[in-house]
């Protein structure tokens, strides 16, 4: 089965600066790659995904690139807010699993 | 959010005794599954539907068992519980299952003493 490793566990940033959070995956049939964020106490929800054919995807200050063929994508957070303190998830899934794994999460903390 | 919940939110039990966690949705996605959540461990798939009374294991689905009897409804059952199954309990849900987003219930807190 597909195997997911997030890196690093934990991550302290000083506010304003970039974070990156970094996985990588397995199975090569994976082509669906959400990033979830979980405030403390609350249920994970998607910030940000990317797609298989597609190589890197924006959102205001994140940002997620996907190497396919190293099998890694990554989470770029810029211009990091106190706010972005949370517990972040990657995962990969595929169209035939029915379902995705998970990294462990990264703890991101922002330092005002 | 989704239109899913969970119940109970919370919940107290002692070790042997059976105990069953209901998610429910409003959103007919066809896809739902049930995640432990512990310290270290992320998210821990314990079983997956992928639609009515078709259900499949996940990585951690020993001393679980689920049903779908309905199409809003995934009950979680410990047939009795133990002391290493206190964890958050996330229920979510997916139209699409592996290749869209999950969509996550509030979560149900479980103390097993």
């Amino acid at each position: 089965g597909e195997n997911v490793e997030q890196h690093p566990s934990t991550l302290s940033v000083q506010e304003g600066d970039s974070a990156v959070i970094k996985c990588t995956y397995s199975d090569s049939a994976s082509n669906y790659f959400p990033w979830y964020k979980q405030e403390l106490g609350k249920r994970p929800q998607l910030i940000i995904d990317i797609r298989s054919n597609v190589g890197e995807k924006k959102d205001q200050r994140i940002a997620v690139t996907l190497n396919k063929t190293a099998k890694h994508f990554s989470l770029h957070i810029t211009e990091t807010q106190p706010e972005d303190s949370a517990v972040y998830f990657c995962a990969a899934g595929d169209t035939n699993a029915g379902k995705s794994t998970f990294g462990d999460g990264t703890t991101l903390t922002v330092k005002p | 959010d989704a239109g899913i919940t969970q119940s109970p939110r919370h919940k107290v039990t002692e070790t042997g005794t059976p105990v069953t966690l209901r998610c429910h949705q409003t959103e007919n996605h066809r896809y739902m599954y049930w995640y432990r959540q512990d310290p270290g461990h992320g998210l821990r798939l314990i079983h997956y539907s992928y639609g009515v009374k078709d259900t499949d294991k996940g990585e951690v689905s020993d001393g679980y068992s689920v049903s779908r009897s309905k199409t809003e409804d995934f009950l979680l059952t410990l047939e009795s519980a133990t002391s290493s199954q206190t964890s958050v309990y996330f229920c979510a849900i997916s139209e699409l299952g592996g290749e869209e987003t999950q969509y996550f219930g509030p979560g149900t807190r479980l103390l097993v003493l």
